[in-house]
């Protein structure tokens, strides 16, 4: 597609469910993050990926988030047993940057998605 | 502690008037300050400086870079209604290990008609 597509778009989670975001990037971008926004806030970091590669996962802000790119492609970001701080949006950016420096390739972001844990 | 601050937090103006936002930024090892425009969800790229004192333009939007203070301006002349949204600015950081980029809370930005 012409941009970064996340699904779904709002996610309505019971306490202590687990929930799986999908990110698709722009085709042949190689550089993916995850970021976090609470209401009100600036989007912040939680992971960087690399192709298939997780090179920083230190924004994750507890155990109960993991996020993968097994391809190259397609990334998940997965929140187990998910507490009602974790509800924010969650958005997905790729460039076409080598490494992870946005220099000369900004962030393309997609509309992320809006997690609410009740 | 913030690390970028952005100001005003927010701005309500008419359409036609002229607004200036502010970025400040304090960071270890300074590689470049993007602006994004956020309507709805997803942030869009409007201006990436690296160089002090070099005026980038797009449109009505323009903004410029100063290393020496620390700071940057995003300006929109001639507002429209088009033009409210919250406007992200985000330093790159080569240092640390939160990720390239460090966002500050944004302006929210309303243009009424």
């Amino acid at each position: 597609g012409a941009g970064v597509s996340q699904s779904p778009r709002y996610k309505v989670a019971k306490r202590g469910q687990d929930v799986a975001l999908r990110c698709d990037p722009i085709s042949g971008h190689v550089s993916l993050f995850w970021y976090q926004q609470a209401l009100g806030q600036g989007p912040e970091f939680l992971t960087y990926f690399q192709n298939e590669a997780q090179l920083d996962k230190s924004g994750l802000p507890s155990d109960r988030f993991f996020a993968e790119r097994p391809e190259g492609s397609v990334s998940t970001l997965k929140i187990q047993r998910t507490q009602q701080e974790d509800s924010a949006v969650y958005l997905c950016a790729s460039s076409l940057a080598q490494s992870r420096s946005s220099y000369n390739s900004p962030l393309h972001f997609g509309n992320g998605t809006r997690l609410t844990v009740t | 502690e913030d690390k970028v601050v952005q100001s005003p937090l927010s701005l309500v103006v008419h359409e036609g008037d002229t607004v200036t936002l502010n970025c400040s930024y304090e960071v270890t090892n300074f590689r470049s300050l993007l602006w994004y425009k956020q309507e709805k969800k997803a942030p869009t790229f409007l201006f990436m400086l690296t160089s002090s004192g070099i005026e980038k333009k797009s449109g009505r939007l323009s903004s410029i870079l100063d290393k020496k203070e620390l700071s940057s301006i995003l300006n929109i002349t001639a507002t429209q209604t088009g033009d409210s949204a919250i406007y992200l600015c985000a330093v790159e950081d080569l240092e640390g290990s939160q990720g390239n980029l460090i966002f500050g809370k944004g302006t929210k930005l309303s243009v009424k008609p």
